[in-house]
Parts: structure tokens; sequence; C-alpha cells
């Protein structure tokens, strides 16, 4: 168990719909980064927060957007959802404001586009 | 573009075997090298690497860099059933951290 949690598990929800998932890191880390896994592009760098600042962003699409808040948790919102956005979405946290440390994933949600 | 390649996409050994996992990267304004396990879950951290030539060891796993030749391997002796899974190679810069897109190694009793 890495202590960082993510809800929910799974999701199925249909095209053109909206959901948020919701990350908490580790105790005492304040970054927390956003990941998506699919099988034809692999892990891909979304989005990172530190300290409730979005510090930097990868290849996420306009329709993706995120925040993290004072008690540092953080959502991702999903909207207009495409069929193609059926994936697995890793939050993972560490202490540190850079990428040079080690991250500790969660366990992920599982989001189906039906 | 940044990218991170790795090889092979698939390895299939039988216990007791030793492997080399390769990763090759190309990442803008390069910091460090890290590897994770990934077994039908979460990934798991393994090592990161900064410094050119410096081996890291846990148990059976080792790791080195080669920054002058942007390369990393993993290497993974007397393997077990239980080291069966994804690995991953990821080389961060100052904003982002590009994963490969992974070894699968299956280790056969």
């Amino acid at each position: 168990d890495s202590g960082v949690t993510q809800t929910p598990k799974h999701l199925i929800t249909a095209t053109g719909q909206r959901v948020t998932l919701r990350c908490s890191p580790r105790s005492g880390d304040l970054s927390v980064y956003w990941y998506q896994q699919s099988l034809d592009q692999g892990l891909q760098f979304l989005i990172q927060y530190y300290n409730g600042e979005e510090r930097a962003k990868g290849n996420i699409l306009e329709r993706f957007s995120a925040q993290q808040f004072p008690d540092l948790h953080s959502e991702l919102n999903l909207s207009s959802l495409e069929l193609g956005d059926s994936a697995l979405y890793f939050c993972a946290s560490s202490v540190a404001p850079t990428f040079t440390y080690e991250q500790y994933f969660g366990p992920g949600t599982r989001l189906t586009v039906t | 573009e940044d990218k991170v390649v790795q090889s092979p996409l698939s390895l299939v050994v039988h216990e007791g075997d030793t492997v080399t996992l390769n990763c090759s990267y190309e990442v803008t304004n390069f910091r460090s090298l890290l590897w994770y396990k990934q077994e039908k879950k979460a990934p798991t951290f393994l090592f990161m690497l900064t410094s050119s030539g410096i081996e890291k060891k846990s148990g059976r796993l080792s790791s080195i860099l080669d920054k002058k030749e942007l390369f990393s391997i993993l290497n993974i002796t007397a393997t077990q059933t239980g080291d069966s899974a994804v690995y991953l190679c990821a080389g961060s810069g100052s904003e982002k951290l590009v994963f490969g897109k992974g070894t699968k190694l299956t280790v056969n009793p």
C-alpha cells in the first residue's frame, strides 16, 4: 500500500458525460501528479500540482482539468467524454515539486466510456 | 520530442535465468532515470539514477545509467516467478516524466 488513495476504483459512463476522479496523496506529500495509462499509449503524464498550484502540464486535453485543494487532495475532471478516454487513470504523489524524486502511485481509477 | 524506448517489449524466461532490460531516452533537460515495476496494478518504485556509471542494487536487481549514450539497463539475476511484471523506465526532465511502454517479463517455473 503506497498510502495514496484514489476513488472510485471503477467508473462506467457514456460518451458526452463528465466525471470527477479523486486522489488523496500520502501524508506529508505536497505534489500530486495525474497519469493516463492506455494499452496503445502507455503511461502518459497529464498534469502536476504542488501545494495547490499547477506546476507542470503534460499531454492533457482541453476537455480535462484538475485542481488541488487546501487539504492537498486533488480532483481530475474529464468532460465531453469520448470512447478513446477509456483508460486507467493514476494519481501519484511525492514530497518535492520536481520530477526527480520518487513518486508513489495510487491504485488507479479504471474509466470505461461506452 | 521527448521519448523513452524500452526493449525488448516482452521476454519469457525460466526461473533462475538472468535478464537484462534496456532503456534509451531523449528527454529535454534530463535530470534522472527511474525504473518502476507494475504488476497489474499501480507502478512501484525500483530505482532512481542520476549519475553515470554508478550501479544501484537492491537484492537481485541492479541498474546502471550511461548519460553519454543516453541509456540505462536493469538486470535481474536468478529470476523468480514473482518477478513477472511489466518493467517501466521513465526519464525525468525539468517539467515532465516521460515513460517508456514497458518490458513485459514472464518468468516460468
